[in-house]
């Protein structure tokens, strides 16, 4: 089976930085993605790695290691906004996403 | 109307009826997907059309019958539902072309068996 792990909630200062680890175990590997989830809306894609090493994005950035089945999504300078779950999925085929349960992170002033 | 959309956005049924969930893409893409998300858990991937083709069913009751007519329409059919059935149901599409395979949502409905 698929074992995608986050934790569950996070809690951080307007302006810090927050790291979001994942690790993960599936039958296969092709990607991973974050995805980032408003309470009430759709998930809207951040990043994907599918090499190992950091992709950075403005004031996100992801990094991964595929030989220790790990993630994590670095978010700087945090703002109200970021104030969200934040989803890490495994691409374990063509077509197919496994996804974690996701991370809550709360902005706090 | 842009992106992934889906109708309706809230849905409030009794465990004798029949109803239908749309979702349509506007994105050009070759796939589709229906996913459940319940509180504190994983998605969870239903199923998946490619090409208008079903190439994924992760084991879900026969209660849930999808539908996808043409490459932009996917319907989600649901009859005779139980409580636990309540969730949110995302729709999402992508192009599955070599590099590029990142999944796009829709809004999701939000339905609650009685």
């Amino acid at each position: 089976g698929q074992n995608i792990d986050q934790p569950t909630e996070m809690t951080a200062t307007e302006g810090a930085i927050v790291q979001i680890n994942c690790t993960y175990q599936t039958s296969g590997f092709n990607g991973l993605f974050w995805y980032q989830q408003h309470a009430g809306e759709a998930p809207t894609f951040l990043s994907y790695n599918v090499l190992d090493g950091l992709e950075e994005k403005g004031r996100f950035s992801s990094f991964l290691s595929r030989s220790k089945g790990y993630s994590y999504l670095l978010l700087k300078e945090l703002q109200m906004k970021d104030s969200a779950s934040y989803l890490c999925a495994v691409r374990d085929g063509d077509y197919k996403l496994s996804f974690g349960a996701g991370t809550t992170v709360t902005v706090r002033a | 109307e842009t992106g992934v959309t889906q109708t309706p956005r809230h849905l409030v049924m009794g465990m004798t009826n029949k109803k239908s969930l749309k979702c349509e893409q506007h994105l050009g893409h070759n796939a589709m997907y229906w996913y459940k998300q319940s509180a504190k858990k994983p998605l969870e991937l239903m199923f998946v059309y490619n090409f208008k083709e079903q190439t994924e069913n992760n084991s879900v009751p026969s209660r849930f019958s999808p539908e996808c007519p043409n490459s932009s329409h996917l319907f989600l059919h649901l009859h005779t539902l139980q409580p636990e059935d309540s969730a949110l149901y995302l729709c999402a599409s992508s192009q599955v072309i070599a590099g590029s395979y990142e999944q796009y949502f829709g809004p999701g409905t939000r339905l609650t068996v009685t």
